[in-house]
């Protein structure tokens, strides 16, 4: 069946440090996939999305490309901040039923 | 714009008891989803629906039940509450294949 596999957290930083959230996924056909942000007591919210392979999703300067070839979607930021301690999620949707999310990769950002 | 709308936001129930947790969608979305999520962990999916009517069962289903009985409406029921229930609930809803799932804020359940 569809799965989604993130690396495990926490992951722990430097303010200004790189980051990379590893996320690789198992689905037939061609699924949308996303990344949701989970701030502390909330919801998730969506972060960025791509729905084909190439696409390069993008926003607050976080980005992460859908790699067929690979079947990855690594969350990529180039300068973290403290404000961006959360915890992220990947996922998949193939279109039809279920909503498949990874485990969750907590980022701790100190100053 | 009120998307995903749950109630309540937070409810302590002890052991037996039963409650209905709501979940309402204004964007006629015809997938709908309700997870929980225990301290520090990710989401586990308890029931979906992929439209009014048709209901069907996730990785963790055992202790409650669902109904859609419109688009708008996916309520998770509670029916003897136990500890193991303790835990946040969120329910979303997803449009279509583009598009992205939106999250209701979350239902804090505690069972004592």
């Amino acid at each position: 069946g569809d799965s989604v596999t993130q690396m495990e957290g926490p992951v722990t930083l430097s303010e200004e440090a790189f980051l990379t959230i590893n996320c690789t996924y198992t689905a037939t056909g061609y699924p949308s996939l996303f990344w949701y942000v989970q701030y502390p007591g909330e919801g998730l919210q969506l972060l960025l999305k791509a729905t084909k392979a190439d696409d390069k999703g993008s926003n607050k300067g976080f980005e992460a490309t859908y790699r067929k070839e690979t079947t990855s979607f690594h969350l990529e930021k180039g300068s973290v901040q403290v404000s961006d301690s959360a915890v992220y999620f990947c996922a998949l949707y193939p279109g039809f039923q279920k909503l498949v999310f990874g485990t969750g990769t907590r980022l701790l950002v100190s100053p | 714009n009120a998307g995903v709308t749950q109630t309540p936001k937070f409810r302590i129930l002890k052991i037996g008891q039963s409650m209905t947790l709501q979940c309402a969608q204004d964007m006629n979305h015809n997938y709908m989803y309700w997870y929980r999520q225990d301290p520090g962990m990710g989401l586990k999916l308890i029931y979906y629906s992929v439209g009014a009517g048709i209901t069907d069962k996730g990785e963790v289903p055992n202790g409650y039940n669902v109904s859609r009985s419109t688009t708008e409406d996916f309520p998770l029921r509670l029916e003897l509450a136990a500890p193991s229930q303790t835990s946040v609930y969120f329910c979303a809803s997803i449009g279509g294949r583009n598009t992205e799932a939106f999250f209701g804020q979350g239902t804090r359940l505690t069972v004592v």
